[in-house]
């Protein structure tokens, strides 16, 4: 149990469907991201949220969409996704987004599959 | 943009054998963390390492800054099959905890 916890673990969606991912810290952090995990390729930081604020968009296809509702849970909201966009998504949490060196706790990960 | 090359990219070895991997850079961090990821998990971090020539250990694993804190390495003394799994690094540039440049990964797998 790392204290983030994602769902669902597994979706297979097609390029015109809608669909959102979700995340969920239980650890009272500030701070959340969004990353991206493929094959071959590193870890890619999507976004970055602190007390509900994004702070960071690394230049994110508009097809993907955060949202921070509260400092708690965090979600993905997908849509016209291309195949290339299949990989893993993890979503993670530290204390807060300023100080370096706070530990990264991530979420066990998504498995998007686009057909 | 930051780089960290980990090398080697993928390591098979027996169990009981030791073993050392790496990630080199270009850049200087302030400082440096490794993380295991297993098969259908998120990465879990091991360990922080900050001041050039650092040394840490957490029982079978020594994790080491370079002096000039950019590059690091791992090494695993008695490999068991538990060590299996990914093995990232990841480089601090900045002042925020998300200003984070990973490595690709070396895959280690520890046969029994």
């Amino acid at each position: 149990e790392t204290g983030v916890t994602q769902t669902p673990r597994h979706l297979v969606m097609g390029m015109t469907n809608k669909k959102s991912l979700k995340c969920e810290q239980h650890l009272g952090h500030n701070a959340m991201y969004w990353y991206k995990q493929s094959a071959k390729k590193p870890l890619e930081l999507m976004f970055v949220y602190s007390l509900e604020e994004r702070v960071e968009n690394n230049s994110v296809p508009s097809r993907f969409s955060p949202e921070c509702p509260n400092s708690s849970h965090l979600f993905l909201h997908l849509h016209t996704l291309q195949p290339e966009d299949s990989a893993l998504y993890l979503c993670a949490s530290s204390q807060d987004s300023q100080t370096s060196g706070n530990t990264i706790y991530f979420g066990e990960g998504s498995w998007l599959t686009v057909v | 943009t930051q780089l960290l090359e980990q090398s080697p990219q993928f390591l098979s070895i027996q169990e009981g054998e030791n073993l050392t991997v790496y990630c080199n850079s270009s850049s200087v961090f302030s400082s440096l963390q490794w993380y295991r990821q297993e098969p259908g998990e998120g990465p879990v971090l091991l360990v922080t390492v900050v001041t050039g020539g650092e040394v840490k250990k957490l029982k079978r694993l020594t994790f080491q800054f370079g002096d000039a804190r950019k590059d690091s390495s791992l090494h695993i003394t008695a490999a068991q099959p538990g060590d299996t799994g990914l093995y990232l690094c990841a480089g601090a540039v900045g002042a925020g905890s998300y200003q984070l440049t990973f490595g690709k990964g070396t895959k280690l797998s520890v046969i029994p």
